[in-house]
């Protein structure tokens, strides 16, 4: 699977945009992107995920660029429970396959009031 | 659906000791998984199954065994623990029906220290 890197940390005003980027310039083009966070010591949540077309649901927006190359998580108006640790995983997604997620460090949001 | 559970929620071991963590989920899923996560690090996997009778390794499956012998249950037996193994724990399970709309639900983790 592919590897990700993404900023350590981010801060962000409440009732603004959250922009989240992430590069996985080596994704291959079998392999979604998916974004999940985690709340304090919680297990982690599912957001969104995607192949190649933007997508939307009620938490946010996954935007990838034309090449695949990089993607970012929008979090529309943030409020001070978003502040999470926002994962960026790419992967194979096969029926029958091992869902082998590989979570990195992600990046650390904090809303701000 | 209370989803995925787990017990016990915290565990003191001694280097030595055994213990075996519970997972149960509600939700009929095939696949389910066994993450630990260190402080200030992204999780790891450590087993995962497929189905009933089913299991598979995972990125650091040493020092764990698992089994799993209903679609509910896959519990995570630590055997002679070592103070390498204190973590937080997660499971977690998914339809595994693959095409990119499987995602993961995971439980509230049990945190676990070895002394």
């Amino acid at each position: 699977d592919a590897k990700t890197t993404q900023p350590t940390s981010m801060d962000c005003a409440e009732g603004r945009a959250a922009n989240l980027p992430c590069n996985h310039s080596t994704i291959s083009g079998n392999e979604y992107v998916y974004w999940y966070r985690q709340i304090h010591s919680q297990g982690p949540q599912y957001i969104i995920h995607g192949l190649k077309n933007n997508e939307t649901n009620e938490m946010a927006s996954l935007i990838i660029t034309e090449d695949r190359k990089s993607s970012t998580l929008i979090l529309p108006h943030a409020t001070l429970r978003d502040t999470a640790v926002y994962y960026c995983i790419v992967r194979v997604d096969s029926f029958g396959y091992g869902q082998n997620f590989v979570f990195g460090p992600g990046t650390r949001l904090s809303v701000l009031p | 659906n209370a989803g995925v559970t787990q017990t016990p929620k915290f565990r003191i071991l001694k280097i030595g000791q055994s213990m075996t963590l519970q997972c149960t989920q509600d939700m009929n899923h095939n696949y389910m998984y066994w993450y630990r996560q260190d402080p200030g690090m992204g999780l790891k996997l450590i087993y995962y199954s497929v189905g009933a009778g089913i299991t598979d390794k995972g990125e650091v499956p040493n020092g764990y065994n698992v089994s799993r012998s209903t679609t509910e249950d896959f519990p995570l037996r630590l055997e002679l623990a070592a103070p390498s193994q204190t973590s937080v724990y997660f499971c977690a399970s998914s339809y595994g029906t693959g095409g990119g709309i499987d995602e993961q639900y995971f439980g509230p983790g049990t945190r676990l220290t070895v002394t």
